[in-house]
């Protein structure tokens, strides 16, 4: 898998914005897509999830975006909460039984 | 609750030793993986079972060794051939290959 090192990237939002965090996927056959979120030392937990046959999906608070043309996942978070601190990362699949790859993730943090 | 218990939470090694990491779920998924997580990096895949008494090597299983002798646990232990064993280990489980992840809080090993 890609690597970028030891620093991700960052995106600092003031309380109450939205967030907007993006990953590009790898593979054009990629048709199943979950955003995780994972706070320090712990393990990730399921956002959002997408299929291919849809290009939005909404949940509480939060939106997923496919453009399967540019390989583009977007994840909207509405009115930031200091709550939604956290790394963010996409995993992509096939529909034939194929294991994720993950994309590095995007730490979100919340300022006051 | 259903989920997935990992133990330990933080385990301390001297070179040259092996270790065993415990995964278990009783959420009866037939699918579980174990992922190595570092700094700044997505999850790589060391190894999956996708049923009892199976399992596959994933991208980086070099160095590990599982055994799946139950549908409940997965255990994993990072061998002395290792090189660079310190790092976050999370176990996760589907339904079946290629559905929805669920995760284990995660063990953090440091080798001394």
């Amino acid at each position: 898998g890609e690597s970028v090192g030891l620093h991700l990237p960052t995106l600092s939002v003031q309380e109450g914005d939205n967030s907007i965090i993006n990953c590009a996927y790898s593979n054009s056959a990629s048709d199943y897509f979950i955003w995780y979120k994972q706070e320090s030392g712990k393990g990730p937990q399921f956002i959002i999830d997408i299929r291919s046959n849809m290009d939005k999906r909404q949940g509480q608070r939060v939106t997923v975006l496919l453009n399967k043309t540019v390989k583009h996942l977007s994840l909207q978070i509405a009115a930031t909460q200091p709550g939604d601190s956290a790394v963010y990362f996409c995993a992509e699949t096939t529909n034939y039984g194929q294991n994720f790859v993950f994309g590095p993730g995007t730490r979100l943090s919340v300022l006051p | 609750d259903g989920g997935i218990t990992q133990s330990p939470k933080y385990l301390f090694r001297k070179e040259g030793q092996n270790v065993t990491l415990s995964c278990e779920q009783n959420l009866n998924h037939d699918a579980m993986y174990w992922y190595r997580q570092d700094p700044g990096q997505g999850l790589r895949l060391i190894y999956y079972s996708q049923i009892v008494n199976d399992f596959q090597k994933g991208d980086i299983a070099e160095g590990y060794s599982v055994s799946r002798e139950k549908k409940e646990s997965f255990p994993l232990t990072v061998t002395s051939a290792q090189k660079n064993p310190t790092a976050f280990y999370l176990c996760a489980s589907s339904i079946l290959r290629g559905m929805e992840l669920f995760f284990g809080e995660g063990s953090r090993l440091t080798v001394l």
